[in-house]
């Protein structure tokens, strides 16, 4: 199956700074990703969906100065979590999805390792 | 009500066992996925099914359109098995994965 990758896997920053997240599709052209976080021993809650050359449409309560996607090319997205705090400390998750054969979109969306990331 | 239902919640079994999670959906999906996820929090796509019956090594997945249910199944379980396995349904109408809450599995040695 189409693989997708993150990095990093972890990353540990400090209260206040920011830390880019990097989703990519390795065999296959990503015009949609998706981020989820997920906090302990809880679901996958989907932050924000990107389609590739436009903004991303967040899910409510998740806020887009705060958390910022780019979605530049068919095989990168990336996620910034801007002035980072202790509770931003979460496991962050991509997916991505290309187009049928026909041109549409895909139903078939391919997950991301995920990336931990812990603010101290 | 979570629109996609996992059972059992946990599960422990002894090595070689045979294992059954189950998945239950309210909702229209045209695609089912089963993840796993390891206790470092990795995630692993196992299956992407819509219909019928998938095979991979001793991972078997099986969705019931109608009935709006899927199973997992793990043949001759191992303790590396021991994972949180979640389903997730794509949910046309809206175009979200709806997720389960997952079913915590340790196989005991």
């Amino acid at each position: 199956g189409a693989v997708v990758s993150q990095h990093p896997s972890r990353v540990i920053c400090k209260s206040g700074t920011s830390v880019k997240i990097e989703c990519r599709s390795l065999d296959f052209q990503a015009t949609t990703m998706f981020w989820y976080r997920q906090f302990p021993k809880q679901s996958l809650m989907l932050m924000a969906t990107s389609n590739e050359g436009s903004k991303a449409t967040y899910e409510q309560g998740v806020e887009k100065d705060k958390f910022l996607i780019n979605h530049a090319s068919l095989t990168l997205s990336t996620l910034t979590v801007t002035s980072a705090h202790p509770e931003d400390s979460s496991f962050y998750i991509c997916s991505a999805r290309g187009l049928t054969s026909g041109g549409t979109s895909s139903y078939e969306q391919y997950f991301g390792p995920g990336t931990r990331l812990t603010v101290t | 009500k979570n629109e996609v239902e996992q059972s059992p919640q946990n599960l422990t079994a002894q090595e070689g066992e045979f294992i059954t999670i189950n998945c239950s959906y309210s909702v229209g999906i045209s695609a089912l996925h089963w993840l796993q996820q390891h206790p470092g929090g990795g995630i692993v796509s196992l299956f992407m099914l819509s219909s019928g019956k998938k095979k991979h090594g001793r991972l078997i997945a099986t969705i019931n359109i109608q009935e709006k249910h899927s199973s997992l199944h793990i043949t001759a379980s191992h303790p590396r098995d021991s994972a949180v396995y979640i389903c997730a349904g794509y949910v046309t109408r809206d175009d979200k994965i709806i997720f389960g809450k997952g079913t915590r599995l340790h196989i005991l040695p």
